[in-house]
């Protein structure tokens, strides 16, 4: 089982609609959770970061998180075209002295049809 | 702000060679971390360093891969004898300690072995 796992997609949208992304975990003692947004050739870039359970919304993004599901997800509203990127889903336990690095997803492709 | 920097951005080594990477993390970050991605693949973790010190290497290759991240100046990955399945983008994160741990990329180095 993969410690990080979601969907590889590509995942297509039309322009306005909702795209949720998914992602689970494995590691139970996870804490931290982050979602990137990276493009195509270019670096991953920090878009939501969420601690505890619930719902954190960051304009047209929300980051939902259910620890005893050991899941989360991204909500993109109001989908547009230069949302079209690669998403990936991060995990961070720090406990120990591995607890600074980040366990990444393969990524989500994401493609929003004008 | 500057972000954090990495240099140089494209690198082409022939087998056999020697490929320094630097990265300088953001101003006030003294938690480094290394990250690489290889074709096709997702990020992977390979080490994590505060000021000269390493407190995980648990994703670098035993043989050939080190890291510094001295009192002053930028943070060094050293990749010696470089093999063609070296190639790949080599990112730096860093963050402004260990408990508030959202990362922030560079732009990466596109290493290229002949």
């Amino acid at each position: 089982q993969k410690e990080v796992e979601q969907n590889s997609g590509p995942l297509s949208v039309p322009e306005g609609a909702i795209a949720s992304l998914n992602c689970t975990y494995s590691d139970r003692g996870s804490q931290s959770f982050f979602w990137y947004r990276q493009y195509s050739g270019k670096s991953p870039e920090l878009i939501m970061s969420i601690y505890s359970n619930g719902d954190k919304e960051d304009g047209r993004f929300t980051a939902q998180l259910n620890k005893a599901s050991q899941y989360v997800s991204l909500l993109i509203r109001d989908s547009q075209p230069s949302d079209s990127a690669t998403y990936l889903c991060a995990v961070n336990n720090l406990s120990g002295n591995q607890g600074g690095k980040l366990i990444f997803g393969q990524g989500t492709e994401l493609s929003v049809k004008p | 702000n500057a972000g954090v920097m990495q240099n140089p951005r494209h690198l082409v080594r022939r087998r056999g060679q020697e490929a320094r990477l630097r990265c300088s993390p953001v101003k006030g970050h003294s938690h480094v971390y290394w990250y690489r991605q290889l074709p096709e693949e997702g990020l992977k973790f390979m080490v994590y360093l505060q000021k000269e010190n390493i407190i995980d290497e648990s994703g670098m290759p035993k043989e050939r891969f080190s890291a510094e991240f001295p009192k002053e100046g930028p943070s060094i990955l050293r990749i010696q004898q470089v093999v063609r399945g070296d190639s790949a983008a080599y990112f730096c994160a860093s963050s402004p300690r260990r408990g508030l741990n959202e990362q922030f990329f560079g732009p990466g180095t596109r290493l290229t072995v002949l």
